[in-house]
């Protein structure tokens, strides 16, 4: 089955520490892709996208995310994380003549320990 | 400019009360998105309206009826509540072609639905 996967469920860091979560798919041909994040009781807010060209994208808050092709994934990453980023990791794809429709990973929790 | 703003923010139900739930974008867009997100499962569809007068359905449609009243609103109706329709609910529009960055999904704050 089509289907977008999160490798990891929750993800304990401590300030300063390194970031990368995973996020692999599984459909072939043309894809926009995404990460947003959801602050604790807040909306998803987009985080990051790629729709074609350069396959390194950077979007807010420092966050960065590489698309392979060959490897399907689009991983996020942060050199460095802060407290305030403690939130809910979404990644989504959107397939060529979808209607726009996503397609969500089962989300990483992230909590940064001060 | 508010962009997608859902109605009611919370909302408690008796099982088999029905009760509709309200989202309206301020953005001319044409798409519009209704998601549940359950805890370990990520967002998932349940209708979407691809344009004013059509709607699909998406993932998680049974149990749920939708209507796009016009260009601007988008509504999702539990005609007869369950305890497995307790979720948060998020509506979204997306971003026309041509109309700045395309294809961007934005997002309303949610409501927190309770089937009790």
């Amino acid at each position: 089955a089509q289907s977008v996967s999160q490798h990891n469920h929750h993800v304990i860091l401590s300030e300063a520490a390194s970031l990368e979560l995973g996020c692999n798919y599984s459909y072939g041909g043309t894809v926009n892709l995404f990460w947003y994040v959801q602050y604790p009781g807040q909306h998803l807010q987009l985080l990051l996208k790629y729709f074609s060209g350069d396959p390194l994208v950077k979007g807010i808050k420092g966050f960065e995310a590489e698309f392979i092709k060959s490897k399907f994934s689009f991983n996020l990453r942060k050199p460095s994380v802060q407290w305030s980023d403690t939130a809910e990791y979404f990644c989504a794809v959107m397939r060529g003549g979808s209607q726009g429709n996503l397609i969500f990973g089962k989300g990483t929790k992230l909590s940064v320990k001060p | 400019n508010a962009g997608v703003t859902q109605t009611p923010k919370f909302q408690v139900l008796k099982t088999g009360q029905s009760m509709t739930l309200q989202c309206a974008q301020d953005m001319n867009h044409n798409s519009m998105y209704w998601y549940r997100q359950d805890p370990g499962m990520g967002l998932r569809l349940i209708y979407y309206s691809a344009s004013e007068g059509t709607t699909d359905k998406g993932e998680v449609p049974n149990g749920y009826n939708v209507s796009r009243l016009n260009k601007r609103e988008f509504s999702l109706r539990l005609e007869s509540a369950a305890p497995s329709q307790t979720s948060v609910y998020f509506c979204a529009s997306i971003s026309n072609p041509g109309q700045g960055i395309k294809n961007i999904q934005y997002f309303g704050a949610g409501t927190r639905l309770s089937v009790l």
